[in-house]
């Protein structure tokens, strides 16, 4: 079956350490793949994607995501976080043999601790 | 900047009533789309609509309705609401594969 998965529903990191949110997709095609950030009570806002060539992509405020064919994986990475990256963060797929829209994943909620 | 406004963002409805979501886009962008978020669900994708006077069924169309009547607007109606669609809908706009959605910042439904 095609899906995107999520298998983290909460994240908790300190204040500037590292993150790693992981997400996996099976599909039998090639996607676009896609990261999208959303803070409280607002909508999704894209951060980065990818489709084709270097498999590390850089996003804004300092995001990058790798994309891994042999593991089904494109995880989203920052070196350092801030307490304003705390928000529920999506990976989402679209392919091209079946329309325009996107899947979305389940979602991980980051918070960020002082 | 593109932009993407819903309207009502907070909607009470009772059981059995009609409901309309209203989205507009000044991106003038073909492809609409509406998800509902839930809790352990994420978005799931409802309906999407090419262009004006297009509409097709997501992955759980069951209970809406889409209207496209223009390349700007595209509603989500509710014909007979229920509880089980209580839920946060977001409209969303993009311009082909591959390319980034734009979303609203979401209507509150409440179906009581």
């Amino acid at each position: 079956a095609q899906s995107v998965t999520q298998p983290d529903a909460r994240v908790t990191v300190s204040e500037g350490a590292s993150l790693q949110l992981r997400c996996k997709y099976s599909y039998s095609a090639t996607p676009y793949l896609f990261w999208y950030v959303q803070y409280p009570r607002q909508g999704l806002q894209m951060l980065l994607k990818y489709y084709s060539g270097d498999p590390v992509v850089q996003g804004v405020n300092g995001f990058e995501a790798e994309f891994s064919k042999s593991d089904s994986s494109f995880h989203l990475r920052k070196a350092s976080v801030h307490w304003s990256d705390s928000a529920v963060y999506f990976c989402a797929v679209s392919f091209a043999n079946s329309g325009t829209y996107q899947r979305f994943g389940t979602g991980t909620k980051l918070q960020v601790v002082p | 900047e593109a932009a993407v406004t819903q309207s009502p963002r907070n909607k009470v409805a009772v059981t059995g009533g009609k409901v309309t979501l209203s989205c507009n886009q000044t991106n003038n962008h073909n492809n609409m789309y509406w998800y509902r978020q839930d809790t352990g669900h994420g978005l799931r994708l409802i309906h999407y609509s090419y262009g004006a006077g297009s509409t097709e069924k997501g992955d759980i169309p069951d209970g809406y309705k889409a209207s496209r009547p223009s390349q700007e607007n595209f509603s989500l109606i509710l014909e007979l609401a229920t509880p089980s669609q209580t839920s946060v809908y977001f409209c969303a706009s993009g311009d082909g594969l591959g390319n980034t959605l734009y979303f609203g910042a979401g209507t509150r439904l409440s179906v009581l």
